[in-house]
């Protein structure tokens, strides 16, 4: 798997869009962008993911730079429920997903 | 329809005993997966079954660790000898297929604690 490399925290006023960053710069052509997130004592859950292009879905937006060495998550309207830790794996189909320690989001009243 | 469940829920058990974890995958899901999260930590992958391929058991930290996945369904995780480092919550997931692109579902984890 491509090592990922994000920051340990960062915060987020709700109801403004929280931008979380994500460098994968070894990525492989195959190698597919996940993103998952982690609430507090609740097993890890599935966001979206994407090769190439950018991706939305309900939750979020993945935003994969032309050179695939970065992404960025968006959640549009953050709200105080999307405090969690969340991850960005690189991830060749039939691998495993290896979860590093992720980005500790607080959303702030 | 129902999620990955897990049992049980918290388990605390005396250094040196034998633990069974329980993992019911969602119905359909060929692929499931056990990992543990120590506190503060990220998630360790520990073996991945696949439809009736032998499993990966290369996260398994030591042979103390075993899996089974009974009739490509319901999988127990055992650990024999336990020893405090072995405190963690222990986390199933499963996925359609894992040669594909698909997504895991996680279950809620099993919380275990070593005295």
């Amino acid at each position: 798997d491509a090592k990922t490399t994000q920051p340990p925290s960062m915060d987020c006023a709700e109801g403004r869009a929280a931008n979380l960053p994500c460098n994968h710069s070894t990525i492989s052509g195959n190698e597919y962008v996940y993103w998952y997130r982690q609430i507090h004592s609740q097993g890890p859950q599935y966001i979206i993911h994407g090769l190439k292009n950018n991706e939305t879905n309900e939750m979020a937006s993945l935003i994969i730079t032309e050179d695939r060495k970065s992404s960025t998550l968006i959640l549009p309207h953050a709200t105080l429920r999307d405090t969690a830790v969340y991850y960005c794996i690189a991830r060749l189909k039939g691998q495993n997903f290896v979860f590093g320690p992720g980005t500790r989001l607080s959303v702030l009243p | 329809g129902a999620g990955v469940s897990q049992s049980p829920s918290n388990k605390v058990t005396e250094k040196g005993k034998d633990v069974e974890l329980r993992c019911d995958p969602i119905s359909g899901h060929t692929a499931l997966y056990w990992y543990r999260q120590s506190l503060g930590q990220g998630l360790e992958f520990l073996i991945y079954f696949q439809g009736n391929s032998a499993p990966d058991k290369s996260g398994l930290p030591s042979d103390r660790f075993s899996a089974e996945r009974t009739g490509g369904s319901v999988s127990t995780l055992t650990i024999q000898r336990t020893q405090q480092e072995d405190s963690a919550v222990y986390l199933c997931a499963s996925s359609l297929a894992s040669g594909t692109i698909y997504e895991q579902y996680f279950g809620p984890g099993t919380r275990l604690t070593v005295t």
